[in-house]
C-alpha cells in the first residue's frame, strides 16, 4: 500500500498569495512527480524529480516551482496565486530503476481554488 | 499521435454486471508496462492493475482483469460483478522502455457509472 501524503487537501486562497503544497512519501522512492488535473480531465505532468537536488519541468508549462532537498519531501510553490491556478494537484512517487514495471503511487491530491 | 487512447468518455453498467473499459496504446518499444488507475470523486488516484509487455498471461487482481491483446495494442480493463463503489473515473497509462527517464503516459479517462 502506498504511503504518500499531501497537505492541505483543500485550499481556498486569494489572488496574489504565496502558497506551498506539501507532498511526502515514506516508501523511500527516489522519483517524485507533480500533476495538475482539472475535474474529470486528464493528468498533466508539471514537475518531476529523480532524487535529491534533481528537479525537471514536465510537459505542461507551470508557474509553480519545486524543490527536493530530502528524498521523502517534494513541495510545490506558487509565488503569486491566480484564478487560472485553480485545479487539483496530484503528487506521485515511484521506485527508481524498475523499468517498464515502475508503478506510480499517488497521494490524495490538493484541490486549490484561487479567488 | 496519442500514446494512450480511451474512446469511451462515459459508461453505464448495471450493478453485478461485468463491464469492459477500452484502452489502446501506441509505442514502438518492445518493453513497456500498462497500468490502470481508478479515481473516485474524492480525487485520489488508486493503482489497480499492471501488465508487462512480455507477460504471457493477462493480469488479474480480484475483480479486475486486464485483457491484453498485444498485436492489436489494446489493454482493456474488465471489472466483473460491478459494485456501486466502482463508480469513478478510470485512467489507462503506459510506461515505455527500460530507461529511468521514460515518461508515464495517461489517457483521458472513462467515467464509469454503476446503476443499482
Amino acid at each position: 500500500e502506498a504511503d504518500i501524503y499531501q497537505t492541505p487537501r483543500y485550499l481556498v486562497i486569494g489572488t496574489g498569495k504565496k502558497i506551498t503544497l506539501e507532498c511526502s512519501q515514506t516508501m523511500g522512492h527516489d522519483k517524485m512527480y507533480w500533476y495538475q488535473q482539472d475535474p474529470g480531465m486528464e493528468l498533466h505532468l508539471i514537475h518531476y524529480s529523480y532524487g535529491v537536488n534533481s528537479t525537471e519541468k514536465g510537459d505542461l508549462s507551470s508557474e509553480s516551482t519545486v524543490s527536493r532537498i530530502r528524498t521523502e519531501h517534494f513541495p510545490l510553490t506558487l509565488e503569486s496565486a491566480r484564478p487560472s491556478h485553480t485545479s487539483q494537484y496530484l503528487c506521485a512517487s515511484s521506485e527508481y530503476d524498475r523499468g517498464p514495471a515502475e508503478t506510480q503511487y499517488f497521494g490524495p491530491g490538493t484541490r486549490l481554488l484561487v479567488l | 499521435a496519442q500514446k494512450i487512447t480511451q474512446t469511451q468518455p462515459g459508461m453505464f453498467v448495471q450493478e453485478k454486471e461485468a463491464v469492459t473499459l477500452d484502452c489502446t496504446y501506441d509505442t514502438s518499444d518492445q518493453s513497456y508496462g500498462l497500468f490502470w488507475y481508478k479515481q473516485p470523486s474524492s480525487g485520489e488516484m488508486i493503482f489497480l492493475i499492471y501488465q508487462g509487455s512480455y507477460d504471457e498471461q493477462n493480469a488479474t487482481e480480484g475483480r479486475y482483469s486486464l485483457n491484453f491483446q498485444k498485436a492489436r495494442k489494446s489493454a482493456n480493463l474488465v471489472i466483473s460483478a460491478s459494485q456501486l463503489g466502482d463508480s469513478a473515473m478510470y485512467f489507462c497509462a503506459m510506461r515505455e522502455g527500460r530507461y529511468n527517464f521514460n515518461k508515464f503516459y495517461f489517457g483521458s479517462g472513462t467515467k464509469l457509472n454503476v446503476k443499482p
